[in-house]
């Protein structure tokens, strides 16, 4: 069965400072790998997909991620974090019409 | 499009009452999911449906929770009797079958006294 983890639950990074976000997967074919953002009160906003091609995605909000299928990782990048970025972070793994799975998510905290 | 829409937003209920969670998938979308999310669980996969078809609901915990689709545009979880333990958020999501993303709704939030 896929499943998702995201070792680290907590982390918090400086404005300003860059920011990478783990997740690794299980999975026995080639994943679709997703990366959502939830902001407090909120529902899940998709900020990039990964299904095939280019190894490194672009998203929305500066965020990038790249799958390295050699370490099962879709790991969650910005060179610069925003206040604003401070949110709960959520990498999924789904595959055509099956269903999504989502890791334990981690809690982005920004200091000033 | 309006988006995945849910209501109620928030529901309080006594212990033992009968709850209903409503969901409208985007128009077009042929896939339903129902999550429930906890501080302690995070997000758990409850139940998907595909062209209205349950296709696994190993994710519900117990038979008091039911969920049904009886179209394209509408579904239900229900929580029949409800007890404390299953106040949390609920999230309904849709997509479209295939290399798609799910589209949440902005959650119903349960609290069950």
């Amino acid at each position: 069965a896929q499943s998702v983890t995201q070792p680290d639950i907590h982390i918090t990074v400086s404005e300003g400072a860059s920011l990478e976000l783990r997740c690794n997967y299980s999975y026995g074919a080639t994943p679709y790998l997703f990366w959502y953002v939830q902001s407090p009160g909120q529902g899940l906003q998709l900020l990039l997909k990964y299904f095939s091609g280019d190894t490194l995605v672009q998203g929305i909000k500066g965020f990038e991620a790249e799958f390295k299928r050699s370490q099962s990782s879709f790991n969650l990048r910005k060179p610069s974090v925003h206040w604003s970025d401070a949110a709960e972070y959520f990498c999924a793994v789904g595959e055509g019409n099956n269903d999504m799975r989502f890791g334990a998510g981690t809690r982005l905290t920004v200091k000033p | 499009d309006a988006g995945v829409i849910q209501s109620p937003r928030h529901e309080v209920t006594e212990m033992g009452q009968e709850v209903t969670l409503r969901c409208k998938p985007i128009s077009g979308h042929n896939s339903l999911f129902w999550y429930r999310q906890t501080m302690m669980r995070g997000l758990e996969l409850l139940i998907y449906f595909n062209n209205n078809v349950p296709i696994d609901d190993s994710g519900m915990p117990e038979d008091r929770f039911s969920a049904k689709m009886p179209n394209a545009s509408f579904s239900t979880l229900k929580i029949q009797p409800s007890e404390p333990r299953d106040s949390a958020v609920y999230f309904c999501a849709s997509r479209l079958q295939g290399n798609t993303e799910a589209f949440f709704g902005q959650g119903t939030r349960l609290t069950v006294v």
